[in-house]
């Protein structure tokens, strides 16, 4: 069974870079059957996918437009993880974060617990 | 990008109801539509993917139907766990989607 650990600062003041890490058991974060994905949810915007990244005999990362030029997903293969950047942060970015697992491109079937992040001074 | 829109927003049923809630997206989507049921202070878990094809542990009182621009979910016999969140996504077009939820509450 795939388990996502998120770790990573519930608090992040604004312009700096938000960072938060999803450590993976149960799969190889190389796998050429899944893609792992970064999620947002808050009250104004509902769930919003980011971004994703995948190995497919070479690594694709994809972005969302609205984060576009601000996101870095990073694949880890030495510690089987990946991560998730996000610069010049404002209270808009305020949300639950969570990254996820896309089994063969069908379904969702793993997610992380779920990270507050709040932009604030 | 494919628009998802759900319907209701809110809907108010009774233990032992049976519930539709109503996906519609932008575009033909085939039949690639997940359900997802999410509770307070937990991410969605996966109730329905394909459309139709229901998840590995989830009660055959949730069901699916539907292709390409307008889907349902359906729960029969409304249990109280089942008090919660519904969500529509859609995987198969870039960039993935979701739909606004359907807040189910108890009448």
């Amino acid at each position: 069974q795939v388990q996502l650990q998120q770790s990573g600062p519930g608090l992040v003041q604004p312009s700096q870079t938000l960072s938060l890490t999803c450590a993976i058991s149960g799969d190889s974060v190389s796998s050429n059957s899944a893609a792992w994905y970064w999620i947002r949810q808050s009250p104004s915007r509902g769930l919003e996918w980011l971004g994703r990244t995948y190995y497919r005999s070479k690594w694709y990362t994809d972005y969302a437009v609205s984060v576009r030029g601000r996101m870095t997903m990073n694949p880890d293969t030495s510690k089987n993880q990946f991560s998730l950047q996000l610069t010049s942060v404002t209270p808009g970015d305020t949300a639950v974060y969570y990254c996820a697992r896309v089994h063969s491109g069908i379904y969702y079937d793993s997610w992380g617990q779920g990270t507050l992040v709040t932009v604030s001074s | 990008d494919i628009q998802l829109t759900q319907s209701p927003s809110f809907l108010s049923a009774s233990v032992g109801d049976r519930v539709t809630i109503t996906c519609r997206a932008s575009q033909g989507i085939a039949s690639y539509l997940l359900w997802s049921q999410q509770k307070p202070g937990r991410p969605p878990k996966l109730l329905i993917y394909a459309a139709s094809t229901l998840q590995s542990g989830v009660p055959s009182r949730f069901s699916g139907s539907g292709s390409g621009t307008e889907f349902t979910l359906t729960i029969n016999s409304l249990q109280p766990e089942d008090f919660a969140t519904y969500y529509c996504q859609q995987l198969n077009n870039f960039p993935p989607s979701f739909g606004q939820g359907t807040k189910l509450e108890i009448k």
